[in-house]
């Protein structure tokens, strides 16, 4: 079965500092793995996705992911926080060949303070 | 940038009332999908359709729950007896344009559903 914890349901940071968001997965195979973010009262926006291929992939607003089989692991970054990166990601997992059914993680906080 | 549009985006309902959200997929997706998102908890999976076929349901979606597109462009989501652990948002999306099966899904902003 397909499982994803992101560590830290909360994570604060200042702006213009690096921001990690943790994301751990569990699948019995090849996984595609997912970064949403979801803004106040809005819907779940794609940042990024890993399917193959290169395992660090780009995402839009300067986010990045790099995806480590051996730590099977996907962890979000940014080099520098801005204060319209203040939102709730969530990590996702979803079987290798499609796009079916995504398991989210429950979602990580990230507050910018000045 | 075409996009998921759901409506209403606040629904109140007595418990043990039917209540229907409805869904604007994009309009050339093939499939589509409901979530929900119970406060404080995790974005969990509902039910898939494709070729006007549910493909692929979770637990929670009992016989209380059904999916309907009943046109070319809407897609629904009934409960038919609301309960109160029903409150929750919920998410429509859909994705996979004809010969691109592997896109991303595209998520509606939700419909916050309060069952009091």
């Amino acid at each position: 079965a397909q499982s994803v914890t992101q560590l830290g349901s909360h994570v604060s940071v200042s702006e213009g500092a690096l921001v990690l968001l943790r994301c751990n997965y569990s699948s019995s195979v090849p996984p595609y793995l997912f970064w949403y973010v979801q803004y106040p009262n809005q819907g779940l926006q794609l940042l990024l996705k890993y399917t193959t291929g290169a395992t660090l992939v780009k995402g839009i607003n300067g986010f990045e992911a790099e995806f480590k089989k051996s730590e099977t692991s996907f962890h979000l970054t940014k080099p520098s926080a801005h204060m319209s990166d203040a939102a709730e990601y969530f990590c996702a997992v979803s079987l290798s060949g499609g796009y079916n059914k995504l398991i989210f993680g429950a979602g990580t906080r990230l507050a910018v303070h000045p | 940038e075409p996009e998921v549009t759901q409506t209403p985006s606040h629904q109140v309902t007595q418990m043990g009332q039917e209540v229907i959200l409805r869904c604007v997929p994009i309009s050339n997706h093939l499939y589509f999908y409901w979530y929900r998102q119970i406060l404080g908890q995790k974005v969990e999976f509902l039910v898939s359709f494709y070729n006007n076929e549910i493909s692929e349901k979770s637990e929670i979606f009992d016989d209380q729950f059904s999916v309907e597109r009943p046109d070319g462009s809407n897609f629904t989501l009934k409960i038919r007896s609301t309960k109160l652990e029903d409150s929750a948002m919920y998410f429509c999306a859909s994705r996979g344009e004809q010969g691109s099966y592997n896109s991303p899904l595209h998520f509606g902003n939700g419909t916050r559903l309060t069952v009091t």
